[in-house]
């Protein structure tokens, strides 16, 4: 079955780099996203890629996916006390006609002045 | 810039009472998901709404939950008589045709007492 898991909590300095991790199970191309959500926020997309690429790079956020051990990382540069938040890993298999998501946990980040 | 939006934020309801969770999903937008999230653990999907019809649902949603696009802006879920396990965070979203990017309302926290 498709399954997402993420570790729960991250603490860094500001500054230093995070490095957000994220294990799926589903063996069909899919669709892997990070959302970011900040308290009595909703869920806000900050990136995606496709389960056929390798890395993806948009500013200060570089998605890397090992496709051989279905492993994504979000890694922030240079992070902001302003990117504490919760973050969610999340697949979209392409075998689901609805592209309905399959969510981890989430990984509290905190970042520390 | 357009943005999902759900009232109320939060409900306490008692335990066998009927709610409604609303949703005003993006103007153009197709495709209608409702997710929850229990305290603690993973982001769940509910079920996805399609042409005026379910189209995908999980097991969650059982004949105690029911959807409807009662008009063209608003798409509610209705819990017909809550449990107390019904208490979590509701999250409605929504996306264009052509899109697989779902974008994501702020929640309704539902404590059911």
């Amino acid at each position: 079955g498709e399954d997402v898991e993420q570790s729960l909590f991250l603490s860094v300095r500001e500054g230093d780099s995070s490095v957000i991790n994220c294990t799926y199970t589903d063996s069909s191309s899919t669709y892997l996203y990070w959302y970011k959500q900040e308290p009595g926020a909703g869920l806000q997309l900050l990136t995606y890629i496709f389960s056929n690429m390798d890395m993806k790079q948009d500013q200060r956020l570089t998605v890397l996916l090992n496709k051989k051990d279905k492993h994504l990382s979000l890694r922030i540069a240079d992070t902001q006390t302003g990117d504490s938040a919760i973050y969610f890993c999340a697949e979209s298999p392409t075998t689901s006609g609805t592209y309905k998501y399959i969510f981890g946990t989430g990984t509290r980040l905190k970042v520390l002045a | 810039e357009p943005e999902v939006t759900q009232t109320p934020s939060h409900q306490v309801t008692q335990m066998g009472q009927e709610v409604i969770l609303r949703c005003v999903p993006i103007s153009n937008h197709l495709y209608f998901y409702w997710y929850r999230q229990i305290l603690g653990q993973k982001v769940e999907f509910l079920v996805s709404f399609y042409n005026n019809e379910i189209s995908e649902k999980s097991e969650i949603f059982d004949d105690q939950f029911s959807v409807e696009r009662p008009d063209g802006s608003n798409f509610t879920l209705k819990i017909r008589s809550t449990k107390l396990e019904d208490s979590a965070m509701y999250f409605c979203a929504s996306r264009v045709q052509g899109s697989y990017e779902q974008y994501f309302g702020p929640g309704t926290r539902l404590t059911v007492t």
